[in-house]
């Protein structure tokens, strides 16, 4: 099956500070891939579409200036949060499309102190 | 709107069958998926099938969709102590490669020995 992978897989940061992680689909292309927060016990919310050589679709809610996307490549896609506060502490999964089926990354779990 | 339902706990005895219901909405969803999430870990695909089966079996997997009803269940059978963890259930409206995956809040499986 396809792999996706995330790095860092965790980080632990000072408030004010940004930090971003990596999303890539290492045996396939991507054009298309999703960034999901979930919070502890809790199902994943959707944060935005990463589209590969165009801007981010954001969801309702979803700060486009505090979570900056880029899909620079049909492999990778980056998630930076800017300026991170203790509330962005949260479980951070990427995945991406291929086929019918999407395939998840193994999360990065942030912790704003 | 779209919503996928599930039900929060299940917890069986080592050794008996599970089933893990699920409800949709959007009876556009040409796929449906079974996903599995372990503690601190990312998302890993189960299984899925497509609208027009009823039944698709895979090892101790079992899905059987209900498409009147907009009803997906997985049965585990034989389930061990290794099958712990979170199910989640998602669909894919309208089957658009750019379309992110509608997830339910995820049913936790506890087995006891």
């Amino acid at each position: 099956g396809a792999v996706v992978s995330q790095h860092p897989s965790w980080v632990i940061c000072k408030s004010g500070t940004s930090v971003k992680i990596e999303c890539r689909s290492l045996d396939f292309q991507a054009t298309t891939m999703f960034w999901y927060r979930q919070f502890p016990k809790k199902s994943l919310m959707l944060m935005a579409t990463s589209n590969e050589g165009s801007k981010a679709t954001y969801e309702q809610g979803v700060e486009k200036d505090k979570f900056l996307i880029n899909h620079a490549s049909l492999t990778l896609s980056t998630l930076t949060v800017t300026s991170a506060h203790p509330e962005d502490s949260s479980f951070y999964i990427c995945s991406a499309r291929w086929g019918e089926t999407q395939y998840f990354g193994p999360g990065t779990r942030l912790l704003v102190l | 709107g779209e919503d996928v339902e599930q039900s929060l706990f299940l917890s069986v005895r080592e050794g008996d069958s599970s089933v893990i219901n699920c409800t949709y909405t959007d009876s556009s969803s040409t796929y449906l998926y079974w996903y599995k999430q372990e503690p601190g870990a990312g998302l890993q695909l189960l299984t899925y099938i497509f609208s027009n089966m009823d039944m698709k079996q895979d090892q101790r997997l079992t899905v059987l969709l209900n498409k009147k009803d907009k009803h997906l269940s997985l049965r585990i059978a034989d389930t061990q102590t290794g099958d712990s963890a979170i199910y989640f259930c998602a669909e894919s409206p309208l089957n658009q490669a750019g379309t992110a995956l509608i997830f339910g809040k995820g049913t936790t499986l506890s087995v006891s020995s």
